[in-house]
């Protein structure tokens, strides 16, 4: 059984600050999601990871993959308020449908 | 930009009514799903469907039913509602069953 795990689960940081947040998975995977969640709001994706070593960056948050390491990792740069929000990674095992991880909060104090 | 469309958004229900959650997509996707998010559990999946015409159980099934009424259509049925179905339901569409998810709003249901 595939076990999406996140790391960490709560996350409280300054702004201006960099933080990652891991995403651990213990099967082979074809691709890597990447969703954010406001409080009270819905899912909006943020990225797709398609292959090993594939690196996305939408201004200060950017996603990689290791497949090898079934690893990916969440950076935020120099944090700002706006990012405050719950971070999810999922990924699909060979031909199956997603598997989320648990969520990982983001709180970014002033 | 319609996307993924649920209705209610908001309902409050009694124990042992039933009611049905409705889902529609525009984006002709093939796969369709249903999520419940409970505080600290994460996204579980309910039920899904591939494609038209199939449906399969999810991590969380009891107590729920699903039909795919066509493509674009997929709701949810609780029979007879119970306390511990009181969640945030999702409705996600994908083009295909490893694809990426599109979400609708959310449906909050507290069943009293």
């Amino acid at each position: 059984e595939l076990k999406v795990e996140q790391n960490p689960l709560f996350l409280s940081m300054q702004e201006g600050k960099n933080y990652t947040i891991y995403c651990n998975y213990s099967t082979t995977s074809d691709r890597l999601y990447w969703y954010r969640q406001d409080p009270g709001k819905s899912l909006e994706s943020l990225f797709v990871l398609l292959s090993n070593g594939a690196v996305k960056q939408e201004g200060r948050l950017m996603a990689s993959l290791d497949t090898k390491a079934r690893l990916s990792t969440l950076h935020i740069t120099a944090a700002v308020h706006d990012l405050s929000a719950t971070y999810f990674c999922a990924v699909t095992p060979r031909a199956q449908k997603l598997v989320f991880g648990q969520g990982t909060r983001l709180t970014i104090n002033p | 930009n319609a996307g993924v469309t649920q209705t209610p958004k908001f309902q409050v229900l009694k124990t042992g009514q039933s009611m049905t959650l409705q889902c529609a997509q525009d984006m002709n996707h093939n796969s369709m799903y249903w999520y419940r998010q409970d505080p600290g559990m994460g996204l579980r999946l309910i039920y899904y469907s591939a494609s038209e015409g199939t449906t399969d159980k999810g991590e969380v099934p009891n107590g729920y039913n699903v039909s795919r009424l066509n493509k674009r259509e997929f709701s949810l049925r609780l029979e007879s509602a119970a306390p511990s179905q009181t969640s945030v339901y999702f409705c996600a569409s994908s083009a295909g069953i490893t694809g990426e998810l599109f979400f609708g709003e959310g449906s909050r249901l507290t069943v009293l």
